[in-house]
This record gives structure tokens, sequence and C-alpha cells, in this order.
């Protein structure tokens, strides 16, 4: 089964800070997918790549898949961006199952105005 | 868009109660999940269905079970809930192996 590693655990920045969260992960997966969750629960998907860097608005993603290394970055981060960001592998070769399904623990991010 | 819902967003129970969680996809994905989250210990899949009546125990799947008899609905059942088993309960839906998405958790406290 892959580890994934989110570094760091919790990030506090002020507003307008450059964010990187970073994801690392054991064994070469299909794609990696970055979740955000707010306070109160709810998940959203941000994006799901599998090669090269996605960006939407302030949000850039990015992988690198020979080193097994994702990272999210913010740009110009806002007090609306403090959640918990969450990445996970997925591995389709693995029969599509449970198994080819790994998420990090998830990276704390508070940003203060 | 994607709509996930949950039957409850947060529930007391008793130990011992039985304890039905219901997740409803209306985009007719064949993936269905159910996770726990606990402070400290990330999401973990408590069980995924890929179609009608057809699981997969995911990492956590003790103490609990699932029904999947129609596509949109995925059901988690706590047989006899404890302690232990006081977490947010997140319910996912995908097409194959795509963008999941996820409902808004039940917050489940069992004293």
């Amino acid at each position: 089964k892959n580890e994934v590693e989110q570094s760091p655990q919790n990030l506090t920045a002020q507003e307008g800070e450059f964010i990187t969260i970073n994801c690392s992960y054991s064994v070469g997966i299909s794609a990696l997918h970055w979740l955000q969750q707010h306070p109160g629960g709810g998940i959203v998907s941000l994006f799901m790549l599998s090669s090269g860097k996605k960006k939407h608005g302030r949000l850039i993603a990015t992988i690198n898949i020979q080193e097994k290394h994702s990272s999210l970055h913010i740009t110009a981060s806002h007090p609306r961006d403090s959640a918990v960001y969450i990445c996970a592998a997925l591995d389709w070769g693995s029969g599509g199952g449970a198994d080819g399904l790994t998420f990090g623990k998830g990276t704390h991010l508070i940003i203060q105005p | 868009d994607v709509k996930v819902t949950q039957s409850s967003r947060y529930l007391v129970k008793r130990t011992g109660e039985k304890v039905f969680l219901e997740c409803v996809q209306d985009m007719d994905h064949e993936n269905m999940f159910w996770y726990r989250q606990d402070p400290g210990l990330g999401l973990r899949l408590i069980y995924f269905s890929y179609d009608v009546k057809m699981k997969e125990k995911g990492d956590i799947p003790e103490g609990y079970s699932v029904s999947r008899e129609k596509k949109e609905r995925f059901s988690l059942i706590l047989e006899s809930a404890s302690t232990n088993q006081t977490s947010m309960y997140l319910c996912a839906s995908s097409l194959l192996m795509g963008t999941q998405y996820f409902g808004p958790g039940t917050r489940l406290l069992v004293l």
C-alpha cells in the first residue's frame, strides 16, 4: 500500500503570503487528488492531476511523477483560504479497489489577517 | 453539479444501538465510499462499493457493515455502536476512479 506524507502538518501565515503544501508518496500512482476541508467538515475537490501543473484562480498544483511528489501553492493567500488541505494518491493499476486509494493526514492552514 | 447528501449532520446514539448512516448521490456514479475522519489520523476508508451489491473492505472495516441496494444509495451500518466509533463520517462518490465528491459529513457521538 502506498504511503502518503504531507508537510507541514500545520502552517500559520500572514495574509498575502505565498503558501506551499507538499505531498510525497512511496509508490507510483495514476493520479493525485488535492482536497480542501473547511471548518464544519465539508470537503471540496480542488484538483486531480497525473502530470505537470494545473491552475485554478490563486491555486496551483504541480506533480513530479519521477520524484513522487506534488505541491499545492496558494498565491496572495487570504483568511478564507484557512482550511485543511488533503492529498490523496490514486493507483488505478491496483484494480480500482480500495487498496488503490491512500490519503495524507492533511495540512492545517491558518491565514491571519 | 454533483450532489452528495448524507442523512444527518449530527447524531447522538447510545452504546449498543444500531446506527444507520445513509448517503445518496445524484450523478449515477459507480463508486461510493465511506470514510471516518479523526484528529491526527486523517481520512480513513471504511468501505468502498464499486457497483450495486458490490463492496470492498477499506482500512478499518471492523465494527461496520455496508449496504448498496441501489446505485445512488450507500448505507453505513454500525451494528452495535461503541464509544470508539465517535467520529466524523464522510461519504463520497466518483465516476470510476475519477474525482471524488464528498458529502457534508455526519458527526456521530456515541455515549
